[in-house]
């Protein structure tokens, strides 16, 4: 069974700039989740997507945003670029809501100069 | 909001002693916990969990340890292997979400 798929891998953006990514859960899996992580924060929740709802959504501003297709696949957009949205980005799916461990993808390094 | 805590960012044993990795959290509401292994320019990878109607769960090498009353989790690998060198990071799970702690690199010397 595959992972989970992040594309890109690497990313360099210029500030005010957008960008989006993706990515495609472990067949079945319904629920998909982004966290962003940088150097001494550990993992931050950015929002979790349910069958196509979102279900929840982390501490972060408008700018950061997503979405959930029929398939499960996701994409998570941020608009206006900032130098401190430099970061690795992790998509994680699970089967179910609930007491099943997230499996993650390999992430995307956003690089914003 | 520090919601999990790993107070050691760094963590160094020899091989084949046990490394015992720590976790504090300030939700009571939190039911089901896990901790997570990550290599360099991987994902985080799954390893063991326990819900909190266990306070411990093993398996293999890696056993989970819950001590609700004083909302404290530790992950303890024994013996401790080179491949064991990582980041390890705990997270707990709400009803809404789950939230990581800041990870603790462990380092195995041979």
């Amino acid at each position: 069974k595959a992972g989970v798929t992040q594309t890109p891998r690497y990313l360099i953006k210029t500030r005010g700039q957008q960008v989006t990514l993706s990515c495609s859960p472990i067949s079945g899996h319904r629920s998909v989740s982004w966290y962003q992580q940088t150097p001494g924060q550990g993992l931050q929740f950015l929002f979790e997507y349910f069958s196509e709802t979102q279900r929840n959504k982390g501490n972060f501003p408008g700018r950061f945003s997503g979405r959930q297709f029929s398939n499960s696949r996701s994409e998570m957009n941020v608009s206006t670029l900032e130098l401190g949205d430099s970061a690795l980005y992790l998509c994680a799916s699970s089967f179910v809501q609930g007491n099943s461990p997230l499996h993650f993808g390999n992430g995307t390094r956003l690089t914003v100069t | 909001d520090q919601q999990v805590k790993q107070n050691s960012p760094s963590l160094s044993v020899q091989e084949g002693r046990i490394s015992i990795l720590n976790c504090d959290y300030t939700n009571s509401m939190f039911d089901y916990f896990l901790w997570y292994k990550k290599y360099p320019a991987e994902g985080p990878t799954f390893l063991i969990s326990i819900s909190s109607i266990k306070d411990k769960n093993e398996d293999g090498r890696f056993t989970v340890f819950l001590n609700k009353s004083a909302k404290h989790l530790s992950l303890h690998i024994v013996p401790s292997q080179p491949g064991d060198s990582a980041v390890y990071f705990c997270a707990a799970r709400g009803a809404l979400d789950m939230r990581f702690g800041a990870g603790t690199r462990l380092t195995v010397k041979p």
